[in-house]
């Protein structure tokens, strides 16, 4: 059974700073994992993909990285607009998936 | 620019059968598309990936109540849950599985395209 924990549940960021989510998976997968960015009554959107490549039009300020077990989503200079819930999805067995419970960026 | 868009009943009686259609516009069907939802205040569940030839994947905790169909001459896929109870009321999305293949297998690039949701309720 897959296995998804991300940490923190709730992150209370200043604009400006810099937030660092985690994703952890198991058993262990190798660079297969993506990161969804989701606003409220909005669709997710896709930010990252392989773990640490950017999907179109995302902004440089969001980078992936990690690789195995543990994983982790950088947001620097965070802007108003990158208050959200974020998501990280494994795909290890594509076309099947997994989502991580979600970690929500809130203004502090 | 391709778009998806989710239709079907917004409400549905407990025990019945859920039925949704997602509509492809802007690009060809022949591609790998999923279903996910997402319960009031909770996060994200993937249900299925279906390839355009029909061939489909289901979570394994539904795979008993869940079946897909798509209709290539409509640019349509569909979904339909059984035997629903109020756990399945959530916001149901249609997606886009961007992915290429070659010699080397399958790359995946993420759920690329969503819908913007459909919300159904289970209730008497």
């Amino acid at each position: 059974e897959v296995v998804i924990t991300q940490s923190p549940a709730t992150l209370s960021v200043s604009p400006g700073e810099t937030a660092t989510l985690s994703c952890r998976t198991s058993p262990t997968f190798s660079s297969n994992l993506a990161w969804y960015q989701q606003k409220p009554g909005q669709a997710p959107r896709l930010l990252i993909y392989g773990a640490s490549t950017r999907a179109t039009g995302v902004p440089a300020r969001f980078s992936g990285s990690g690789s195995g077990t543990e994983f982790t989503l950088t947001i620097s200079s965070l802007q108003s607009e990158d208050f959200a819930v974020y998501y990280c999805q494994q795909y290890n067995n594509w076309p099947l998936f997994t989502f991580g419970p979600g970690t929500k960026v809130d203004i502090k | 620019q391709l778009q998806l868009q989710e239709s079907g009943p917004g409400l549905v009686k407990p025990s019945e059968t859920l039925s949704l259609t997602c509509s492809v516009s802007g690009d060809s069907i022949s591609s790998y598309w999923g279903w996910i939802r997402q319960p009031p205040g909770k996060g994200l569940e993937w249900i299925a990936s279906v390839y355009y030839t029909g061939r489909a994947y289901y979570d394994p905790s539904l795979e008993s109540r869940v079946t897909t169909s798509v209709d290539t001459s409509k640019n349509q896929f569909s979904l339909r849950l059984s035997s629903v109870t109020a756990a399945d009321t959530a916001v149901y999305y249609c997606v886009r599985l961007a992915y290429s293949y070659d010699s080397r297998g399958y790359t995946y690039y993420g759920m690329d395209v969503w819908g913007q949701g459909t919300t159904v309720t289970v209730s008497s």
